[in-house]
């Protein structure tokens, strides 16, 4: 594909559970954007993938939250003991080199904790 | 920290007249300012972007935005609403390994 894809595209879980949240980047791009996107608090950054550095977490809410990515292009960003304020869907973005480039979104993985 | 501010979160204009979304950016350093449009149940589309040269950027479907350093701007216009516009609107600028967004602007189009 020549888009961002993103699964599930909707995951319904119970208070408690852990999820896994996968993305697939554009081929060839080295920078790796995770978002969250939620009522009233709209589109905040979660975590930044760029080649081989540290990825940058300053964007995690709490320590339940985690991300990795392997080989330098999937993605998969897990929640832990998942709570309702989790809520929200998830936006991976993918861009050629770095944070200067155009970034480019995936669909979306909605999640619903009951 | 670099930071963007929309105002009024949902827009209504009649088809056929002008759109005009408003963007405001605080950066510490030269920005490089981003619309995107997400449409329901979908993921975001750039419409356009600024990094340097010319400050007028022209973008798909028929948008265009004006970076105005001086006023801190990077407003969204369209001459000519169509209903297809019907979407929401976010503003970004980079900084600090990410796009900061605003919060958006949900636009309605009134036949």
């Amino acid at each position: 594909g020549a888009g961002v894809s993103q699964s599930p595209s909707n995951k319904v879980t119970e208070k408690g559970k852990d999820v896994e949240l996968r993305c697939d980047p554009i081929s060839g791009h080295t920078a790796l954007y995770w978002y969250r996107q939620s009522l009233g608090q709209g589109l905040e950054f979660l975590i930044y993938f760029q080649g081989n550095s540290a990825p940058d977490k300053s964007g995690l809410p709490s320590d339940r939250f985690s991300a990795e990515r392997t080989g330098g292009s999937v993605s998969t960003l897990t929640i832990q003991r998942t709570q309702q304020e989790d809520s929200a869907v998830y936006l991976c973005a993918s861009s050629l080199l770095g944070l200067d480039e155009t970034q480019y979104f995936g669909p979306g993985t909605r999640l619903l904790v009951l | 920290a670099q930071s963007v501010t929309q105002l009024g979160s949902h827009v209504s204009v009649s088809e056929g007249a002008l759109v005009l979304l408003r963007c405001n950016y605080s950066s510490s350093v030269p920005p490089y300012l981003f619309w995107y449009v997400q449409y329901p149940n979908q993921g975001l589309q750039l419409l356009l972007k600024y990094t340097t040269g010319a400050t007028l950027v022209k973008g798909i479907n028929g948008f265009e935005a004006e970076f105005k350093k001086s006023e801190t701007s990077f407003h969204l216009t369209k001459p000519s609403a169509h209903m297809s516009d019907a979407a929401e609107y976010f503003c970004a600028v980079t900084g600090d390994n990410r796009l900061a967004f605003g919060k958006g602007n949900q636009v309605v189009v009134i036949p």
